[in-house]
């Protein structure tokens, strides 16, 4: 099985913050993979998509790359909304799996 | 506008079954794979099963494989997930999500989730 590591596993940001999530596959998983926003209570909101696809109505500011094995989704300048815990999720071969979260907070 | 509506959790004794069910609409059903993601209390989440959107084709996490069953109804628009011999680490917030592309059998990220169904697995 393909294991998901994301780095780091809490972020401590401020307002107007460049923040960069990065996610490790086990292997090469080519650009096959997912970012999710979670806030709590709540179900995963899509955001990224082949690794560098902005999923449609999410704000220009997140922006995902990366490709093998390596991948960071970065956002250019946090805003109160972004609060919450982000996932990776690779989709390259069975079972796909779910990095550990990042929990964004203040 | 894409709903997704599960239902069938609640309380089931180790060794147990359930089934859960999601009703969907505002798309087109019988042209996207549907999965199911888990969340047990204060954790990540987790992939548990996948169902194509047309051809039949199921794939499972090891977790649940033999234990779990996922079936649609693309005629009424509904995704279930048949649960058997429940233990108490499948005690979960279990969503139900819909693939991402249309038309292809089974893409693999998931633009759409439910609210989600609560089950806990205790004696």
């Amino acid at each position: 099985d393909i294991q998901m590591t994301q780095s780091p596993s809490t972020l401590s940001a401020s307002v107007g913050d460049r923040v960069t999530i990065t996610c490790r596959a086990s292997q090469s998983i080519s650009s096959w993979l997912a970012w999710y926003q979670q806030k709590p209570g709540k179900a995963p909101k899509l955001l990224m998509y082949k690794a560098s696809s902005l999923e449609s109505g999410v704000p220009s500011r997140f922006s995902g790359s990366g490709s093998g094995t390596e991948f960071t989704l970065t956002i250019s300048s946090l805003q109160p909304d972004d609060f919450a815990t982000y996932y990776c999720q690779h989709y390259n071969s069975y079972p796909w799996t779910f990095g550990q979260g990042t929990k964004v907070e203040i | 506008d894409v709903r997704l509506l599960e239902s069938g959790g609640g309380l089931v004794q180790p060794g147990g079954s359930l089934r859960l069910s999601c009703a969907a609409s505002g798309f087109t059903f019988n042209r996207h794979a549907m999965g199911w993601v888990r969340q047990a209390p204060g954790k990540g989440l987790e992939w548990v099963s996948v169902i194509g959107a047309y051809d039949g084709s199921t794939y499972y996490a090891d977790a649940v494989k033999g234990r779990f069953t996922i079936s649609r109804d693309n005629s009424n628009n509904m995704l279930y997930l048949q649960m058997y011999s429940l233990r108490a680490e499948d005690a979960a917030v279990y969503y139900c999500a819909k693939d991402g592309v249309w038309g292809a059998t089974i893409f693999g990220y998931f633009d759409y989730w439910g609210q989600g169904t609560v089950v806990t697995v205790s004696s």
